[in-house]
């Protein structure tokens, strides 16, 4: 059971440039989300999926595009790099499946993280 | 989501309790506080959760006041590898997606 893997775990962009990053999961979480921390601060939420072909906006969503064509795989896009695109990228799921409750959904596993430098 | 307020740093000396304060004085009845840590450079760990009971795991105990308003992690025998940065959340128990808001949280330092 590999959990929540983020590939890759580290990459460097020019400014410009595009780039898929990758989230796959093998728990089977109907819940799949994207957040950034950028030094000194707390993670703030990107976009989240609820299930395959549903997704949503979450704090900071702009030049970023997700997709959810299957329950395992929630990558992330950004369209055109930018250095304020410099961060760290943590991906995270949860069980919200066969009516889990909410008590459960807000027990989160986050992969490994992929450290992006726009340049 | 009620708003939570932790100490941005504490020490603790290995061997040792370690005690992490939160406040969340604007909780409401149906939600529940949940800890996290995030130990340096890696993805945020679910440690424990609790609505007003004392809550105990392999990893930590949770005391929540009577009247909800605060709570203490605590990590009874701190080592080294507990060194991180550790976050109170609150979350209500109903509702369809599971949007966490990680603030600031507090920063331990376990020392020997």
């Amino acid at each position: 059971n590999a959990g929540v893997t983020q590939t890759p775990k580290f990459q460097v962009l020019k400014t410009g440039q595009s780039m898929t990053l990758q989230c796959a999961q093998d728990m089977n979480h109907e819940y799949m989300s994207w957040y950034r921390q950028d030094p000194g601060m707390g993670l703030r939420l990107i976009h989240y999926s609820v299930g395959a072909g549903i997704t949503d906006q979450g704090e900071v969503p702009n030049g970023y595009n997700v997709s959810r064509s299957t329950t395992e795989d929630f990558p992330l896009r950004l369209l055109s790099a930018a250095p304020s695109q410099t961060s760290v990228y943590f991906c995270a799921s949860s069980p919200t499946s066969g009516g889990a409750t909410a008590l459960v959904k807000n027990i989160q596993y986050f992969g490994a993280g992929t450290r992006l430098s726009v340049l | 989501d009620a708003k939570t307020t932790q100490p941005p740093s504490m020490d603790c000396a290995e061997g040792r309790a370690a005690n992490l304060p939160c406040n969340h004085s604007t909780i409401s009845g149906n939600e529940y506080v949940y800890w996290y840590r995030q130990i340096h450079s890696q993805g945020p760990q679910y440690i424990i959760h609790g609505l007003k009971n004392n809550e105990t795991n392999e990893m930590a105990s949770l005391i929540i006041t009577e009247d909800r308003k605060s709570s203490t992690l605590i990590l009874p025998h701190a080592t080294l590898r507990d060194t991180a940065v550790y976050y109170c959340i609150v979350r209500s128990s109903t509702g369809t997606a599971s949007k966490l808001t990680f603030g600031t949280g507090t920063r331990l330092q376990v020392t020997l």
